[in-house]
């Protein structure tokens, strides 16, 4: 069965500096691997993902995640942290062969200082 | 296009009262999800379609629940007898693809469900 760890509840940056975001996924197959945002009272927003290829992938709003087989590892950066980005971030993976089910983390809430 | 839209976006009732979610997904695609969000339990994913027909509910509690999509652009999520245990938010999403399909599901609003 697939599964992905958030391992920070909170991650706290101040406006402008880098902002990580961590995830580590176990699959079986090759995993196909999506971040999603939330919004206070919304649903989830598509940010990006990786099926195959390059393993930097670029997305929405500036975020980029990086894949990495061996530490299987997808973690999402940005440059630069706006104060809009404050909010609730979900990694998730499904394997390539299977169901259609995704496997979602449990979510890092993510506080942009001004 | 308008995106998931579910209704009502709140709704609160009493204990052993009947609840019932409403879905439209997306036009033009074939796969369907319902999810509940809780703070203890994060997303959970409860069931989902393709084409219509129940694929996996290994999610869904237990037989209070119900779930149905009878056409493409309609579904709902039955809860009878509601308990408080059920409150949480509950989305539905939806995407395109085949039985291998890696396409991103869009999510709708959510349903605020709090049962006192």
């Amino acid at each position: 069965a697939q599964s992905v760890a958030q391992p920070e509840d909170q991650v706290n940056v101040a406006e402008g500096n880098p902002l990580t975001v961590k995830c580590t996924y176990s699959v079986s197959g090759n995993p196909y691997l999506f971040w999603y945002v939330q919004y206070p009272n919304r649903g989830l927003q598509f940010l990006l993902k990786y099926i195959t290829g390059d393993n930097l992938v670029k997305g929405s709003y500036g975020f980029e995640a990086e894949f990495n087989k061996s530490q299987t590892s997808f973690h999402l950066k940005k440059p630069s942290a706006l104060v809009s980005d404050s909010a609730l971030y979900f990694c998730a993976v499904r394997g390539n062969y299977g169901n259609n089910r995704l496997a979602f983390g449990k979510g890092n809430q993510v506080v942009v200082i001004p | 296009d308008a995106g998931v839209i579910q209704s009502p976006r709140h709704e609160v009732t009493e204990m052993g009262q009947e609840v019932t979610l409403r879905c439209k997904p997306i036009s033009g695609h074939d796969y369907l999800f319902w999810y509940r969000q809780t703070m203890m339990r994060g997303l959970e994913l409860l069931i989902y379609f393709n084409n219509n027909v129940p694929i996996d509910d290994s999610g869904m509690p237990e037989d209070r629940f119900s779930a149905k999509m009878p056409n493409a652009s309609f579904s709902t999520l039955k809860i009878q007898p509601s308990e408080p245990r059920d409150s949480a938010v509950y989305f539905c999403a939806s995407s395109l693809g085949g039985g291998y399909s890696y396409n991103e599901q869009f999510f709708g609003p959510g349903t605020r469900l709090t049962v006192l």
